[in-house]
Order: C-alpha cells, then structure tokens, then sequence
C-alpha cells in the first residue's frame, strides 16, 4: 500500500531555479494539500485542492503554484526559489472533501528542500 | 485569525513519568485531532475529538476536548521511550468551510529510558 508518494525526499537548489514537488496518491481520496514545516511554527497550508481541476490558497501561498489535473496527482511548484522556502514540505490527503468534521489527513514523508 | 498554541514546546521526562500536554485556542473549533509525527515521517493521526467535554483514551494516552470546544489536552500514563515524537494538534478553520487546517507548533517529548 502506497498510500501518498512523495518526490524527490530531498533537494537542493539555488537561488532562482524552478522546480517541482512531487505527490501522488493511490486512496482515490478527494481533498488533497501541500503544508510546509519549520521549526517552531508547525504546519502551515500552502495550497490545497477539494477535487480535480479546482485549488484554493491556504495560509502561506506565495511562491508556489499548483495544479490538480488528475484526482491522484498534486504538484506544487517553485517558481524561483528563494532561501526562505528552505523547509520540509508534506502532501497531504483527505477521502472526502468534507472536511466540516476533520477527516483524518494522511501525510506523505515529505521533501526536504534546501535553498542556497 | 484562528491560532492553536501548545504548551510545553519541549518535554523530556523519566520512562514511567506521566504528563500531560495543551493545546489552546481563543476560538471555537468543530473538532480538533492530535497527530503525532516522528522524525523523517509526516504526521499520524492519533484522534479526533468532536464534543465539548469529550474524552477519548487511546492505551495509555487520554485525549480531552474542552466543554466550550476551545482547548484540548493529551495526557500519557506511565510514558515509555516509544512516546518520543512531536505531538500536533490541528483544527479545521470554520472561516472557510472547513477546509483549511490549522496546526498547532507542536510539544517535542523525548522520554529517557
């Protein structure tokens, strides 16, 4: 069981580039997000999706893009990178789309993103 | 702006000890979940609590949300060394439908065999 798939685990950029954070789940679940985590201040919502073809912004969106073609894919991009987007980044999954009553939110092992 | 502090940041304790860690908020929650996460892994749901005044054991861990659904505590009998991790708490948004998820900056246990 795959569960939610996470590419790469780790990266390292520099300044400027571009690159894409991975997600791919296999629980047909409607509702997935992408959190970013740094020390002392938890997860924070970057972007997330209620199905394909529909995102919103969550907490910290600036930065990053993303696209839900497909119900069982969730890139995000880095349009060009900056050292404050050094963190771990995690994909996260819903079932439903529902979330009124917090469904439980099954996490990938996420990316550790370094920006130089 | 809805925010979830927890308290303490960081807890090392003796195997055998039992603790209890918070999670606050100024603002009503429908529910609010603990996860605990270890290092290298993303978070793993522990428990969803939903009613005001709610207990919820799970082993030796006890979840409680508060009667005016604005705080919840977690409290660990008998702590082993396999308790170590961060422990999150998390609240959907009720700005949004729900469908944003608030996390708390966590409680890192370390419990010393």
């Amino acid at each position: 069981n795959a569960g939610v798939t996470q590419t790469p685990k780790f990266q390292v950029l520099k300044t400027g580039q571009s690159m894409t954070l991975q997600c791919a789940q296999d629980m047909n679940h409607e509702y997935m997000s992408w959190y970013r985590q740094d020390p002392g201040m938890g997860l924070r919502l970057i972007h997330y999706s209620v199905g394909a073809g529909i995102t919103d912004q969550g907490e910290v969106p600036n930065g990053y893009n993303v696209s839900r073609s497909t119900t069982e894919d969730f890139p995000l991009r880095l349009l060009s990178a900056a050292p404050s987007q050094t963190s771990v980044y995690f994909c996260a999954t819903s079932r439903t789309k529902n979330r009124v009553r917090n469904q439980p939110q099954h996490f990938g092992d996420g990316t550790r993103l370094s920006i130089l | 702006t809805q925010l979830l502090e927890q308290s303490p940041q960081f807890l090392s304790i003796q195997e055998g000890e039992n603790l209890t860690v918070y999670c606050n908020s100024s603002s009503v929650f429908s529910s609010l979940q603990w996860y605990r996460q270890e290092p290298g892994e993303g978070p793993v749901l522990l428990v969803t609590v939903v009613t005001g005044g709610e207990v919820k054991k799970l082993k030796r861990l006890t979840f409680q949300f508060g009667d005016a659904r604005k705080d919840s505590s977690l409290h660990i009998t008998a702590a082993q060394p396999g308790d170590t991790g961060l422990y999150l708490c998390a609240g959907a948004s009720g700005n949004t439908g729900g469908f944003k998820t608030i996390f708390g900056a966590g409680t890192r246990l370390f419990v010393k065999a």
